[in-house]
């Protein structure tokens, strides 16, 4: 069993929608980041919240808004996307932001925009 | 920079095979060394891990040992099951960025019964 939980688990949305990923972990950790991932691609970091504060952002698009509501929970919120951002979206989280090399993932919301 | 370098997949075995998925890095300092598998349908879990040079990480029968000297973690098992069919990511994090893990293009597995 994953002790990260995403939701929803598939969502498909159109170019005006908006709409929100959520995440959540009961381990303490405090660390949790966003990654998205292509088909037969790694997973491309694009936050990192450390203590419930943003400390990366690759440089993602502002169509994309992470929210860290408290220390267990990680939001990904999602409006005027593309066709070319559907993807695997994963979560994860790490007792903390330097022990970034052992991540728990979960099992990823798969988006589809159209 | 930093980077890791895996074998180009996929890679088809017949069931009690011989695996060896090799990586090699480029880093500054001394990172830590990982292996994660990705199994279809799921996220990504971490298989094993090594912190230092000579360091043998191992889990689930599979093994990895941290060569410095040839700046590789190829990960080895003595002999494969259909259920090691996945997509297996060697990664790294360096001490000057911690907070960020670099993951190879990761290398297909396939076994055959």
């Amino acid at each position: 069993d994953t002790e990260v939980t995403q939701t929803p688990k598939h969502l498909v949305m159109g170019m005006t929608n908006k709409k929100s990923l959520k995440c959540e972990q009961h381990m303490g950790h405090r660390a949790m980041y966003w990654y998205k991932q292509k088909a037969k691609k790694p997973p491309e970091l694009m936050f990192v919240y450390s203590y419930e504060k943003l400390s990366i952002n690759e440089s993602v698009p502002s169509r994309f808004s992470p929210e860290c509501p408290n220390s267990s929970l990680l939001n990904l919120h999602l409006h005027a996307l593309q066709p070319e951002d559907s993807a695997l979206y994963l979560c994860a989280s790490s007792s903390a932001a330097s022990e970034a090399g052992e991540l728990f993932f979960g099992e990823g919301s798969r988006l589809t925009v159209l | 920079g930093n980077s890791v370098t895996q074998m180009e997949g996929p890679v088809t075995l017949s069931e009690e095979a011989f695996l060896t998925i090799n990586c090699t890095y480029t880093a500054t300092g001394y990172p830590s060394l990982f292996w994660y598998v990705q199994y279809p349908g799921e996220g990504l879990q971490l298989l094993l891990k090594a912190t230092k040079a000579d360091d043998k990480g191992s889990n689930k029968g599979f093994e990895a040992t941290y060569r410095k000297e040839t700046t590789s973690f190829h990960l080895e098992k003595g002999s494969v099951q259909v259920s090691d069919s996945a997509v297996y990511f060697c990664a790294l994090t360096a001490y000057s960025s911690a907070s960020k893990i670099i993951f190879g293009s990761g290398t297909r597995l396939s076994i055959r019964p």
